[in-house]
């Protein structure tokens, strides 16, 4: 069964450090993946996705991410973090010729920054 | 702007009660869902529908009912048979709902409290 696993369930970095948040994925096949990111009491935004082509996206508020065909992994990274990135992260996988209801969510990376 | 509207933003019923949470999207999207988030547990499905008059359980429907008349909107029943319905709910959207390839749009969630 496809499946989707962020190994950590609450990160705490420090202002203007590096960030990696890690997502790994049960498929058979080449999905298409998205990382969401969600503030406290609202709803997810898409940071980014990745459908196929080049490895490595490009996403909003400086956000990056990397598939690796060979580690089923698709992590989010950010060379620098602000305050205001505090928030959980979600990665999501979609399958080709599935609905969107088989898009299947992490249960999600709590990200505290500190000053 | 487009957007997806959920009200309201806080709801409060006595146990026992069916209470209906709205989802009212301008963004022309084919497909609407409804997800439940619980501390911890992510995101899962509750309902999807890809079309109007038509519409798919996920993995936890049962307690939960909707309706899909219009294409711009998709309320979701939560009954007096869903044993555990305090969560926060989430109304999503995309474009279409097949291919697995069309990032979902969110609301901003309402917080269910029963009591």
């Amino acid at each position: 069964a496809q499946s989707v696993t962020q190994p950590d369930i609450h990160i705490t970095v420090s202002e203007g450090a590096s960030l990696e948040l890690r997502c790994n994925y049960s498929y058979g096949a080449t999905p298409y993946l998205f990382w969401y990111v969600q503030s406290p009491g609202q709803g997810l935004q898409l940071l980014l996705k990745y459908f196929s082509g080049d490895t490595l996206v490009q996403g909003i508020k400086g956000f990056e991410a990397e598939f690796k065909r060979s580690q089923s992994s698709f992590n989010l990274r950010k060379p620098s973090v602000h305050w205001s990135d505090a928030a959980e992260y979600f990665c999501a996988v979609g399958f080709y010729g599935g609905s969107q209801g088989n898009l299947i969510f992490g249960k999600g990376t709590k990200l505290s920054v500190k000053p | 702007d487009g957007g997806i509207t959920q009200s309201p933003k806080y709801l409060f019923r006595k146990e026992g009660q069916n209470v209906t949470l709205s989802c009212e999207q301008n963004l022309n999207h084919d497909a609407m869902y409804w997800y439940r988030q619980d501390p911890g547990q992510g995101l899962r499905l509750i309902y999807y529908s890809q079309i109007v008059n038509d519409f798919q359980k996920g993995d936890i429907a049962e307690g939960y009912s909707v309706s899909r008349e219009k294409k711009e909107s998709f309320p979701l029943t939560v009954t007096s048979a869903q044993k555990n319905p305090t969560a926060f709910y989430l109304c999503a959207s995309s474009v279409q709902g097949r291919g697995g390839n069309s990032p979902l749009h969110f609301g901003n969630g309402t917080r269910l409290t029963v009591t």
